[in-house]
């Protein structure tokens, strides 16, 4: 199947500063790529969809300046978090499709721990 | 709005089948996806239904009724490493973002 490659796995950071995540299609064109996150038993929630030449569509009540995502090529997009506060501490998953949306490669995700 | 109901935790024993239920009210419907998510690591694709009825994967199973608005996995011959968090996914349209529901966490004894 398809693979997607997302890093760091793990991150930890001072409050203020800035992190970037970045997700890979490895062996296939993903012209949209979609970012999540995710608390501890919690479900999927969607931040935004990537779309590689163009803007972010990002969800309702998630910062776009905070959370910039840029899709610069078919198979990279980026997920930053500026200014990470504690409360942005959490499970960032990237996720791809291969042909259509109803099937989803996700990278392997990152947590963020921000002190 | 979008909204997914599916039980929040099973237990099963060992060997045993079990059938993960999935009810969704969506402004529209293209497929019913089902997620397989183990502690830690990333989901990972197991099943999808665009039409009613049963596909079988192995010891895993999906159906879908769209005149219920209803779908289930089915794991059969339960294996330890089946202990998971499952969630069901519907596609709304052919070009918008999967909307998920909040998870099934089983739990295999045994």
């Amino acid at each position: 199947g398809a693979v997607v490659s997302q890093h760091p796995s793990w991150v930890i950071c001072k409050s203020g500063t800035s992190v970037k995540i970045e997700c890979r299609s490895l062996d296939f064109q993903a012209t949209t790529m979609f970012w999540y996150r995710q608390f501890p038993k919690q479900s999927l929630m969607l931040m935004a969809t990537s779309n590689e030449g163009s803007k972010a569509t990002y969800e309702q009540g998630v910062e776009k300046d905070k959370f910039l995502i840029n899709h610069a090529s078919l198979t990279l997009s980026t997920l930053t978090v500026t200014s990470a506060h504690p409360e942005d501490s959490s499970f960032y998953i990237c996720s791809a499709a291969g042909g259509s949306n109803e099937k989803l490669f996700f990278g392997s995700g990152t947590q963020l721990s921000v002190l | 709005g979008q909204s997914l109901e599916q039980p929040s935790e099973v237990t099963a024993v060992e060997g045993a089948i079990v059938q993960i239920n999935c009810t969704y009210q969506t402004s529209g419907f293209y497929g019913l996806s089902w997620y397989q998510q183990h502690d830690g690591g990333a989901p990972t694709f197991l099943s999808y239904n665009a039409l009613d009825g049963l596909e079988e994967t192995g010891r895993f199973s999906s159906f879908l009724s769209r005149s219920d608005s209803y779908g289930y996995l089915l794991l059969q011959e339960l294996q330890m490493k089946d202990s998971a968090s499952y969630f069901c996914a519907v596609a709304v349209s052919g070009n918008t973002p999967l909307v998920f529901g909040k998870g099934t966490r089983l739990s295999v004894i045994a």
